[in-house]
């Protein structure tokens, strides 16, 4: 299973970590992502790591702004938040994709972690 | 980048009925499409991958069909238990995009 960690109430301008901590699942083989849903709203990828952490990709929303990274030695993903907006309040995901070879799926998914930015 | 096109945004029907949810790309996907279902305050899951598959341990009155840009998730007599919203997805380029969501009631 995954489990997000790293969740809270933060300022606008303000930073953050989450955590996607990962468990009977061999983590290290897959790549991973942070997806998002604001209140009510549907689903936003937001960016993704390659297994060896070598190869990333963001969207447009938050690249120059998060930073995805993973420590597989601690079977954990990260998503390091900077310069948050209010529209960046939403629940954040972490997701595993299965590598079949049928395109970038989310197979597994953790609980997600609720960010909100207010001031 | 992608944008994914779904309808309707909803659908009420009955226990028993089939219910068809289509999405549109902007460009072909390569049959690169995945069917998420997402129950309130759940964590969506996935259905459908590669247009047609069926995730290991989805219900088989789930289904998959389409190519290029349009592509459809039917739901075959329709059970209390899929009372969610259902997502789809394009799975071939970066930025990876989700389509705006099929909330599915029961009438």
């Amino acid at each position: 299973q995954l489990v997000e960690s790293g969740g809270g109430l933060v300022k606008p301008g303000g930073s953050l970590r989450l955590s996607c901590a990962g468990s009977g699942v061999t983590f290290r083989d897959f790549y991973m992502s942070w997806i998002r849903q604001a209140p009510g709203q549907g689903l936003e990828w937001l960016a993704y790591i390659s297994s060896s952490g070598h190869v990333t990709h963001y969207a447009d929303s938050v690249r120059g702004r998060f930073t995805v990274s993973r420590d597989n030695a601690k079977n954990s993903l990260y998503l390091e938040m900077n310069s948050l907006r209010a529209d960046d309040t939403a629940v954040y995901y972490c997701a595993r994709d299965p590598q079949t070879g049928d395109g970038y799926t989310f197979d597994l998914w953790g609980q997600g972690t609720l960010v909100a930015v207010s001031s | 980048d992608i944008q994914m096109t779904q309808s309707p945004s909803s659908v009420s029907a009955s226990i028993g009925d089939r219910v068809t949810i289509t999405c549109r790309a902007s460009q072909h996907i390569h049959n690169w499409l995945a069917w998420y279902q997402q129950k309130p305050g759940k964590a969506p899951k996935l259905l459908i991958y590669a247009a047609a598959y069926l995730q290991s341990g989805v219900p088989s009155r789930f289904s998959g069909s389409g190519s290029g840009t349009e592509y459809t998730l039917t739901i075959s007599n329709l059970q209390p238990e899929d009372l969610a919203t259902y997502y789809c997805q394009q799975a071939d380029t970066f930025p990876l995009t989700f389509g705006g969501g099929t909330k599915v009631e029961i009438k």
